[in-house]
């Protein structure tokens, strides 16, 4: 079964700075899809950024962009210009191409709480 | 707008009295499926459908229950609730495997 590790529970990051979240996960797959969820204290579950794992080039959006290192299996997010909206708690997920079983679920990390300080 | 609607968002129950959280969503998406969100666990799914009449078990199905009987509607069913199935659950949908899901907005349930 796939796992995804999160091993930074917090961080924070002075408005406007950049910060970069870890992710790293476990895999016997060579075709899988990865993202980058986005919870505001809100609780709505917002889909940031999403890549598919046998494009090399790293996914952009806006101010957030990932690095994609598939031989290293992780997947971090990079977010540039960092604002005020942008504290949330962040979860990195996988996701199967498989039909079977387990391979049908998008699997989480267990999440890391970002503060932004003004 | 294209949305998941769950309902209701806040839920207060006692123990062994049957529920239910209902999902729709009007994006005409296949797949869909219930996470519960814990501290420190991040959201582990519960169940999972891949069409209407198709449903499968996810990491933590113990106590609940599905139903896919129209291609928009995935209701949970939770038969004896009981304290440790107190959580915040989402309903959420996509298109294909590929595509990120779309969330609802939760549901935070508290069994006494």
């Amino acid at each position: 079964a796939q796992t995804v590790t999160q091993s930074q529970p917090e961080m924070s990051v002075q408005e406007a700075e950049t910060v970069t979240l870890s992710c790293t996960y476990d895999t016997s797959e060579s075709d899988y899809y990865l993202f980058w969820y986005k919870q505001p204290p809100s609780r709505q579950m917002i889909l940031v950024i999403r890549q598919e794992a046998y494009k090399q080039q790293n996914a952009t959006e806006n101010r957030f962009s990932v690095n994609f290192q598939k031989a290293a299996k992780s997947f971090s997010l990079k977010i540039s210009d960092s604002q005020l909206g942008d504290a949330a708690m962040y979860f990195c997920a996988y996701r199967s191409v498989l039909s079977s079983g387990s391979a049908r679920q998008l699997t989480f990390g267990s999440g890391t709480q970002l503060t932004v300080l003004p | 707008e294209a949305q998941v609607t769950q309902n209701p968002r806040y839920l207060i129950t006692v123990t062994g009295k049957k529920l239910t959280v209902t999902c729709s969503q009007n994006m005409n998406h296949e797949y869909m499926s219930w996470y519960r969100q814990d501290p420190g666990l991040g959201l582990r799914q519960i169940y999972y459908s891949m069409n209407v009449e198709v449903t499968d078990k996810g990491d933590v199905p113990e106590g609940y229950k599905v139903s896919r009987k129209e291609k928009r509607n995935f209701p949970l069913i939770l038969e004896s609730p009981s304290p440790n199935q107190t959580s915040l659950y989402f309903c959420a949908s996509s298109l294909s495997r590929g595509a990120g899901y779309t969330f609802g907005s939760g549901t935070r349930l508290t069994v006494v």
